[in-house]
């Protein structure tokens, strides 16, 4: 668990506003992703990640941007063009190789008021 | 593009009596079916997963059955405890791909 770190736990921000979340995973993970979860819903795909400096759109990504600059970080943009931005942010990772397991950050709570 | 399908949404069961969990999938393509649980306040773990090539895999208490005809798996638990209760996700993936279903809450009552 305390591979991938995610920050900050809880987030205000005021409508209009972007917002950055941040992911770090020090297992050596070549796949990364970010979903959103909100009550009744499910986990729900935004971005996904299969390499540095490449990643695809998944089902929600509207309202939304990443960056993988690096193997270890995939930093989740919520832009204002986000309707709904209030959400459970979670961040995972997988090894693509032995196991597709996707091992979970602790999320980010945000609101915007 | 993927669409998962969960049954039921909420499910209340017995301690001790076995409750089961009912996923559809829409690609025929998706190769490997992972089963998550998400206990209050904490992050999803996965609790087993199967892949396209098997019927079925059992774990302990935990099973799950893989209908590639029909497109549908099915989470068993058996003999259930009050630590089972928790939010339960299943997923099918193809290609890094992994598609959710909405979760079911299970309750185990005393």
């Amino acid at each position: 668990d305390g591979g991938i770190t995610q920050s900050p736990k809880y987030l205000f921000r005021k409508e209009g506003q972007n917002v950055t979340l941040s992911c770090e995973q020090n297992l050596n993970h070549d796949a990364m992703y970010w979903y959103r979860q909100d009550p009744g819903q499910g986990l729900r795909l935004i971005y996904y990640s299969q390499i540095v400096n490449d990643f695809q759109k998944g089902d929600i990504a509207e309202g939304y941007s990443v960056s993988r600059e690096k193997k270890e970080s995939f930093p989740l943009t919520v832009t204002s063009a986000q309707k709904n931005p209030t959400a459970f942010y979670l961040c995972a990772s997988s090894t693509r190789r032995e196991s597709y397991e996707q091992y979970f950050g602790p999320g980010t709570r945000l609101t915007v008021t | 593009g993927e669409n998962v399908e969960q049954h039921p949404s909420t499910l209340s069961v017995q301690e001790g009596d076995s409750a089961v969990i009912k996923c559809t999938y829409s690609d025929s393509a998706s190769n490997y079916f992972p089963w998550y649980k998400q206990e209050l306040g904490k992050r999803p773990q996965l609790i087993i997963d199967i892949r396209s090539n098997v019927g079925e895999k059992k774990d302990q208490r935990i099973a799950v059955t893989l209908n590639k005809t029909a497109k549908h798996f099915s989470l068993h638990i058996t003999e259930t405890q009050p630590e089972d209760s928790a939010v339960y996700f299943c997923a099918a993936s193809k290609n890094d791909k992994i598609i959710f279903g909405k979760g079911t809450r299970l309750h185990i009552l005393p």
